[in-house]
């Protein structure tokens, strides 16, 4: 089945610490994007990638970082600066950058604090 | 600032009934639109895309989208309770802005 994979579903993070987000799709997209939900809100972008080696910083990337090393998977590392990092998180792709083409979205990972 | 503005709700529509779900948008020269339904605790899922003026129906969802007004719509026929849902729109010009959401509880 062609889809896109995030895990895990739940994370927990200490404090002080690292943690990264996994994101893997077979659907052979080129775009990716990484976003957050807070209850009761909409969609923030954090990060955005259109092609392999390359990516740009969301309306909210401070706090996180990303990389994109193969066209299937695009992680996300919250880092310690990211002071306030519960919510859920969304990975999508979509088969270019172009604007006439939707998002998919994984089930997502759902980050909470210890 | 480009916006996308939804009513919060909730939306509250009998059973049968036709939901009305209603978006606006600030970016005039936005050019693709989507309706994503986001059942609680999961992630969105595509309805719809609608891309030029006009109707677009699939099976009981209806999207209609007036450019000139700024405003896009999502009707669903026959609302059942697995309806139930928030429904969120996205718009995208350059990049794509997705608006906060509508609760949408159909009543039995």
């Amino acid at each position: 089945d062609g889809g896109i994979t995030q895990s895990p579903k739940y994370l927990f993070r200490k404090e002080g610490q690292n943690v990264t987000l996994s994101c893997e799709q077979n659907l052979n997209h080129d775009a990716m994007y990484w976003y957050r939900q807070d209850p009761g809100q909409g969609l923030r972008l954090i990060y955005y990638s259109q092609i392999v080696n390359d990516f740009q910083k969301g309306d909210i990337a401070e706090g996180y970082s990303v990389s994109r090393e193969k066209k299937e998977s695009f992680p996300l590392t919250v880092t310690s600066a990211q002071k306030n990092p519960t919510a859920f998180y969304l990975c999508a792709s979509s088969p270019t950058g172009l604007s006439n083409q939707p998002q998919h979205f994984g089930d997502g990972t759902r980050l909470s604090i210890l | 600032q480009k916006e996308v503005e939804q009513n919060s709700g909730p939306l509250s529509v009998p059973e049968g009934a036709i939901a009305s779900l209603n978006c606006t948008y600030s970016d005039r020269v936005s050019q693709s639109f989507f309706w994503y339904r986001q059942y609680s605790g999961k992630s969105p899922e595509l309805i719809m895309s609608i891309y030029s003026n006009g109707d677009k129906e699939d099976g009981r969802f209806t999207a209609q989208l007036n450019k000139a007004s700024q405003y896009v719509s999502l009707l669903i026929r026959d609302s059942q309770p697995s309806d139930s849902a928030t429904y969120l729109c996205a718009v995208r010009g350059d990049k794509i802005i997705f608006g906060k959401g509508t609760r949408l509880h159909i009543l039995p």
